[in-house]
């Protein structure tokens, strides 16, 4: 079955540096999401895309974080400058469409020191 | 606020009991709640429930939806150490498919 891809798989920051993180949807799939999840939480919604477009970023903390999926393909997730309080699992999921179910990638485990 | 809440929050089972798992949620434009499976990594898909009444079932696992008192349960019988994971609960709703996830309950099952 085909996979969502992401990297890195952990990432290890300073506080005040940047940091981005690299998701490859399931070929096909035009709805792309960042979920960000704190231990012991579920994933929250930061970010969704439809191919090119933000359809929802009323999560995201747009003061240091930024999304970008210019070709409607794979995207970008930026923070700057990180902070204590984003070391969290930084999950993408993409989908046929905006009715579908959600396929998750591996994750980015990002902690900051 | 929309939210899903989940409980019990953790629990410690042996090889071979059955859980029950639930989940309740307050989400406007309700579409259909899915629960996850989540093991040190991404979720995965487990089921997807639309309507009320009907079990949905895979193997040990087997899930309910009553969308009159806006609550799911997951049910796994005989236990094994492999379902040993966080399970997630998480509504979509209507309008671009956002999901709300709960907490998650942590199950830990021994031999």
């Amino acid at each position: 079955e085909a996979e969502v891809a992401q990297s890195p798989r952990y990432k290890i920051t300073e506080k005040s540096q940047a940091v981005a993180f690299w998701c490859d949807p399931i070929s096909g799939h035009a709805t792309l999401y960042w979920y960000r999840q704190i231990l012991g939480q579920g994933p929250e919604l930061l970010v969704q895309f439809q191919d090119e477009s933000v359809v929802d970023d009323s999560q995201l903390p747009k003061d240091r974080f930024s999304a970008e999926r210019l070709k409607g393909v794979d995207s970008t997730l930026k923070i700057q400058p990180a902070e204590l309080g984003d070391s969290a699992m930084y999950l993408c999921a993409s989908s046929f469409g905006v009715r579908q179910r959600l396929y998750f990638g591996p994750g980015t485990r990002l902690t900051v020191t | 606020e929309d939210k899903v809440v989940q409980s019990p929050l953790s629990l410690v089972v042996h090889e071979g009991d059955t859980v029950t798992l639930n989940c309740s949620y307050e989400v406007t434009n309700f579409r259909s709640l899915l629960w996850y499976k989540q093991e040190k990594k991404a979720p995965t898909f487990l089921f997807m429930l639309t309507s009320s009444g009907i079990e949905k079932k895979s193997g040990r696992l087997s899930s309910i939806l009553d969308k009159k008192e806006l609550f799911s349960i997951l049910n796994i019988t005989a236990t094994q150490t492999g379902d040993s994971a966080v399970y997630l609960c998480a509504v979509a709703q209507e309008y671009g498919n956002k999901l709300v996830f709960g907490a998650g309950t942590i199950l830990r099952v021994k031999s």
